[in-house]
């Protein structure tokens, strides 16, 4: 089955204390992306990657870390996470940049900071 | 800068009844427009998307959109409304010119909260 997954689905963790959040698709697609939905702003973009080892910011890349070294897989890292950063996030995947534009998205990484 | 707006935060409709989920947006240049359902709980799902040709689009679950490019409008459409189309729904935009620089963005509305009720 064609999906994006992602771990872990909820974590409650305190300021400062590093963690990772795990994306992993299994459509060998090109294209990956990390957003964050919080209520009454919709999703914004944090990063992306057009392929591996290529990454860029995205609209809101504060406090955020990413890494594709492997075309499957692109984690989201905080270093140092803070109380702002609690939030929903998504990953999604789609073929390429030059595609329609359609995103498979995770079933979502609830996070809070204390 | 490309831009959605969602003008209502929930639309509430009985069942039977049409349906319509308003979508505005800005690009410089041509647009890309899609719309993504998100259920309790879980991640977007994609229902529909326009890229050129017919300005009447159909998508999944009986869910059609209407471009309008004289008005920048893209609204979501449904001829009959189920409970089961109780949701949340993000219309979306990417500009057709900027197909490699900033990748595959979307810029996403803020969402609109369909209710269904019997």
């Amino acid at each position: 089955e064609a999906q994006v997954t992602q771990n872990p689905r909820y974590l409650i963790t305190v300021t400062g204390k590093k963690l990772t959040v795990t994306c992993s698709q299994n459509m060998n697609h090109e294209y990956m992306s990390w957003y964050r939905q919080d209520p009454g702003l919709g999703l914004r973009q944090i990063y992306y990657s057009m392929n591996v080892e290529v990454t860029d910011k995205g609209d809101v890349p504060e406090g955020y870390k990413v890494s594709r070294k492997e075309k499957r897989n692109f984690p989201l890292i905080l270093e140092s996470p803070s109380p702002n950063q609690t939030s929903l996030y998504f990953c999604a995947s789609s073929r390429g940049i030059a595609n329609t534009g359609e995103l498979f998205f995770g079933e979502g990484s609830r996070l809070t900071v204390l | 800068a490309q831009s959605v707006a969602q003008p209502e935060d929930q639309v509430n409709v009985a069942e039977g009844n049409p349906l319509t989920v308003k979508c505005t947006y800005s690009v410089s240049g041509n647009p890309y427009l899609f719309w993504y359902v998100q259920y309790p709980n879980r991640g977007l799902q994609f229902l529909l998307k326009y890229i050129t040709g017919d300005n009447l689009v159909k998508g999944s679950y009986g869910f059609e959109a209407e471009f309008n490019k004289s008005q920048t409008s893209f609204h979501l459409k449904k001829p009959s409304a189920l409970v089961s189309d109780s949701a949340l729904y993000f219309c979306a935009v990417r500009d057709m010119r900027k197909l490699t620089g900033g990748g595959n963005k979307l810029t996403f509305g803020t969402g609109t909260q369909l209710k269904v009720e019997l």
